[in-house]
């Protein structure tokens, strides 16, 4: 079956280590993103990817990384600068020119202690 | 900056109630608005709207935008606990750029 999967579904990490959310699809879409859910705060976005080796910041990037380095595969480091890591993070993926349809993850719900 | 605005943010209601969720969006380069349905963790794909005054309709949920007041309302009829979810409008742009997302209305259908 097609589809995008993120692991762990929750993580505890102690503050100041860096830890990397996987997000793995087998969808063949070319696009790939990043986002962090705060309650009461919808869908923010993190970092994008529209294609192989490249990648675009989105609106609360600071404190995480990615990288492209696979078509099927974007993952997410969140570092020790990120002041408040503690939220729910969704991957979704889409087909490069139309993003109706994103297909999500589950999602990482991580918890900095 | 593009941003899409929900209202109400959370909402309380009885079994069979029907409900209106409003969406309204200040965006560059329109394109679609989609409604999704989130209730632990995965949102799924409701609706995607592209053309003013057409309904969209799926049992219960329905759905319309308003392309010159730049606005959409999701319905639900004869409301049931199920359907307690957060409810995340969408709005798609032109140019291969990601979905700007509204904060979500948090729904609660209670017994």
């Amino acid at each position: 079956d097609g589809g995008i999967t993120q692991s762990p579904k929750y993580l505890f990490r102690k503050e100041g280590q860096n830890v990397t959310l996987s997000c793995e699809q087998n969808l063949n879409h070319d696009a790939m993103y990043w986002y962090r859910q705060d309650p009461g705060q919808g869908l923010r976005l993190i970092y994008y990817s529209q294609i192989v080796n490249d990648f675009q910041k989105g609106d609360i990037a600071e404190g995480y990384s990615v990288s492209r380095e696979k078509k099927e595969s974007f993952p997410l480091t969140v570092t020790s600068a990120q002041k408040n890591p503690t939220a729910f993070y969704l991957c979704a993926s889409s087909i490069g020119d139309r993003v109706f349809g994103y297909t999500f993850g589950s999602g990482t719900r991580l918890t900095v202690v | 900056e593009d941003k899409v605005v929900q209202s109400p943010l959370s909402l309380v209601v009885h079994e069979g109630d029907t409900v209106t969720l409003n969406c309204s969006y200040e965006v560059t380069n329109f394109r679609s608005l989609l409604w999704y349905k989130q209730e632990k963790k995965a949102p799924t794909f409701l609706f995607m709207l592209t053309s003013s005054g057409i309904e969209k309709k799926s049992g219960r949920l329905s759905s319309i935008l308003d392309k010159k007041e730049l606005f959409s309302i999701l319905n639900i009829t004869a409301t049931q606990t199920g359907d307690s979810a957060v409810y995340l409008c969408a709005v798609e742009r032109t140019g291969n750029t990601p979905l700007v997302f509204g904060k979500g209305t948090r729904l609660s259908v209670i017994a």
